[in-house]
């Protein structure tokens, strides 16, 4: 069983959509739980990171985490052209070194 | 803004030949680390590096694949006999400290690795 599973989409939604994306995961000791937005041809950035369960919003974007599902989300709301672009979750474990596991990521495409 | 630089953008070698990524990590930053993304597949972790040692590696990481921090500023990944499973996007990242998750890893821009 894979440790973090994603939908790699391509996810398309118009201009001012919400959009839901989501991660499921096996590992129990996860802990920390962030999303990741990746322009093409750059590095991954950090967009949010929670700890355990619960929700977390900053501006457009909330992150949910559900611990007893395994499964968390990141929405966006009234999405932009400009948000177009691979997010990838991603999760470690408490203590040590908090090496992220990622998810193959999800293309989001955002059209005017 | 202080960013992490990766060098070369793209990199072309034959099989059985060697490599060196270079990475020049923020300029204050204490912990550094080497990604790999495989096309199409997940970003992976292979090894993180401190105090000029590797802290932590992952299996993927083997006698093939070495690391340096040669000058206290470049911090290169070098595999000496690639293989064409060696193609993939590598990321550095670094951070400034360690102390509790709430400290970033910065990613470079990725060097393209393709083997022939």
């Amino acid at each position: 069983q894979k440790e973090v599973e994603q939908d790699p989409g391509p996810l398309s939604v118009p201009e001012g959509a919400i959009v839901s994306l989501n991660c499921t995961y096996s590992n129990s000791a996860f802990q920390y739980f962030m999303w990741y937005r990746q322009y093409s041809r750059k590095g991954p950035e950090l967009l949010m990171y929670t700890y355990s369960s619960g929700n977390k919003e900053d501006g457009r974007f909330t992150a949910q985490v559900d611990k007893s599902s395994k499964y968390i989300s990141l929405f966006i709301r009234d999405s932009q052209p400009s948000d177009s672009a691979t997010y990838l979750c991603a999760m470690s474990s408490s203590g040590g070194s908090y090496i992220p596991t990622f998810g193959r990521g999800t293309s989001l495409i955002v059209h005017p | 803004e202080p960013e992490v630089t990766q060098t070369p953008s793209h990199q072309v070698t034959q099989m059985g030949q060697e490599v060196i990524l270079r990475c020049v990590p923020i300029s204050n930053h204490l912990y550094f680390y080497w990604y790999r993304q495989i096309l199409g597949q997940k970003v992976e972790f292979l090894v993180s590096f401190y105090n000029n040692e590797i802290s932590e590696k992952s299996e993927i990481f083997d006698d093939q694949f070495s690391v340096e921090r040669p000058d206290g500023s470049n911090f290169t990944l070098k595999i000496r006999s690639t293989k064409l499973e060696d193609s993939a996007m590598y990321f550095c990242a670094s951070k400034s400290t360690s102390g509790g998750f709430g400290n970033e890893q910065f990613f470079g821009p990725g060097t393209r690795l393709t083997v022939l």
